[in-house]
């Protein structure tokens, strides 16, 4: 069951905030985060876990509330490098699970 | 160290023929997965290989399918092509099957069908 991403696309200025939300019918394992910029590959970002802690690095942070089954992906005072297309992965069990990955969401950031 | 692997970047094929992909994982990299991907699809899941043995298998049909190599080293094979085939395939290699690390993508090997 492919998660559902929100928002489809999104414009920012630098400097201000984004939040990118990721969602699925199905009880989750762990919710995996990845930003693709045009004509490369996907980077892995985060990995979060049932059961586990917020993650995140400098600007860019991600949630995961279990009873929503639900992770949201948050970019704090945004900067041109962040454009790309975000992606979130899902999988439903632990272990050899396989990852599906949502539609991803496109973010442009402006000058 | 050497990224993922995927060769050749570029293929053009005519409608009915067959192709093969291959994808090398980063060294010590026992896991590989494959991906298609489309514009406005995102990543469509097709199959996972771990120690040789296929894991796991999205909803494709039977023409496609997958192998890999005591080396960890895969490949996938399209038969009969058909124009929606045409996209970017991506692999993708995780330390172990559990992905607790996260996937190191390759750069793909887009795929045109004519």
């Amino acid at each position: 069951q492919q998660p559902v991403q929100s928002p489809q696309a999104v414009i920012l200025r630098e400097g201000e905030d984004a939040v990118i939300n990721c969602s699925s019918s199905k009880a989750l394992y762990s919710v995996h985060w990845y930003r693709q910029k045009h004509g490369e590959a996907p980077v892995f970002l985060m990995i979060l876990l049932k059961g586990g802690e917020q993650k995140g690095h400098e600007k860019i942070s991600a949630s995961f509330n279990e009873k929503k089954q639900q992770s949201s992906l948050y970019l704090t005072a945004s900067q041109l490098s962040y454009s790309g297309t975000y992606f979130c992965g899902t999988e439903t069990q632990g272990g050899s699970e396989k990852l599906v990955f949502g539609k991803g969401t496109k973010l442009t950031v402006n000058p | 160290k050497a990224g993922v692997t995927q060769t050749p970047r570029y293929l053009i094929k005519t409608r009915g023929q067959q192709v093969t992909l291959s994808c090398s994982p980063i060294s010590g990299h026992r896991s590989v997965s494959w991906y298609q991907q489309t514009p406005g699809q995102g990543l469509q899941f097709l199959f996972e290989y771990f120690s040789e043995t296929q894991r796991n298998k999205g909803n494709f049909p039977g023409r496609f399918s997958g192998r890999q190599f005591s080396n960890s080293r895969s490949e996938m094979n399209v038969s009969t092509l058909e124009l929606g085939d045409s996209a970017l395939y991506l692999c993708a290699s995780s330390l172990v099957i559990t992905k607790l690390y996260g996937y190191t993508f390759g750069s793909g090997t887009r795929l045109t069908v004519v």
